[in-house]
């Protein structure tokens, strides 16, 4: 079945370097992707969202990458902050545009 | 504006019980969707409803079931609850249907013993 899997489970920053989190996907049908945070006790937070007819997109302090031919996104975080801290998320739109399958998730710690 | 409003916050609930969540869409969106999201895990689709018409299913056994209200409002009810069914059950509404625009709530906490 579609799968959608993040490489590491765990990723620990300084503060002020650049976080690279990445996801992987195995259905090639699969044309809309977003990226979520997840603060504890919340539900999951919109970060920015990609088009399977783009490259790369970005936001404030955040870009993704798309990388269609060996099916891989990846979330860069800028200059990452104690409240980036989370779990973060992607997610493929999927089954006729009705539903998200999401990946596992990747937690951020950020020291100071 | 409120954005999505789940009730309760948290639940406890015996195996074997019946449970039903509630989902406030934000004003003037006409979809819901429901996930479960097991600890350590992410969200699973369960259902995505639109203009009170079930419009996907997930994977989950039939003793799991939803509807939608003419004010777009909806209800998740789970029977003859497991052990398993322990989850964070996120709500997420959207304007039209499809996964595009979601927002989720903050899900409700169950906890069946």
């Amino acid at each position: 079945g579609e799968s959608v899997g993040l490489h590491l489970p765990t990723l620990s920053v300084q503060e002020g370097d650049n976080s690279i989190i990445n996801c992987a996907y195995s259905n090639s049908a699969s044309d809309y992707f977003i990226w979520y945070k997840q603060e504890s006790g919340k539900g999951p937070q919109f970060i920015i969202d990609i088009r399977s007819n783009m490259d790369k997109r970005q936001g404030q302090r955040v870009t993704v990458l798309l990388n269609k031919t060996v099916k891989h996104l990846s979330l860069q975080i800028a200059a990452t902050q104690p409240g980036d801290s989370a779990v973060y998320f992607c997610a493929a739109l999927s089954g006729g545009y009705n539903k998200l399958i999401f990946g596992a998730g990747t937690r951020l710690a950020v020291h100071p | 504006d409120a954005g999505v409003t789940q009730s309760p916050t948290h639940l406890i609930k015996t195996r074997g019980q019946q449970v039903t969540l509630r989902c406030s869409p934000i004003s003037g969106h006409k979809s819901v969707s429901w996930y479960q999201q097991v600890l350590g895990q992410g969200p699973q689709f369960i259902f995505q409803y639109y203009e009170k018409e079930e419009r996907g299913r997930g994977n989950f056994p039939d003793r799991f079931s939803a509807r939608q209200f003419p004010n777009y409002s909806s209800e998740l009810n789970v029977n003859a609850l497991l052990l398993g069914d322990s989850a964070l059950y996120l709500c997420a509404s959207s304007l039209a249907g499809g996964g595009y625009g979601y927002t989720f709530g903050s899900g409700t906490r169950l906890t069946v013993v």
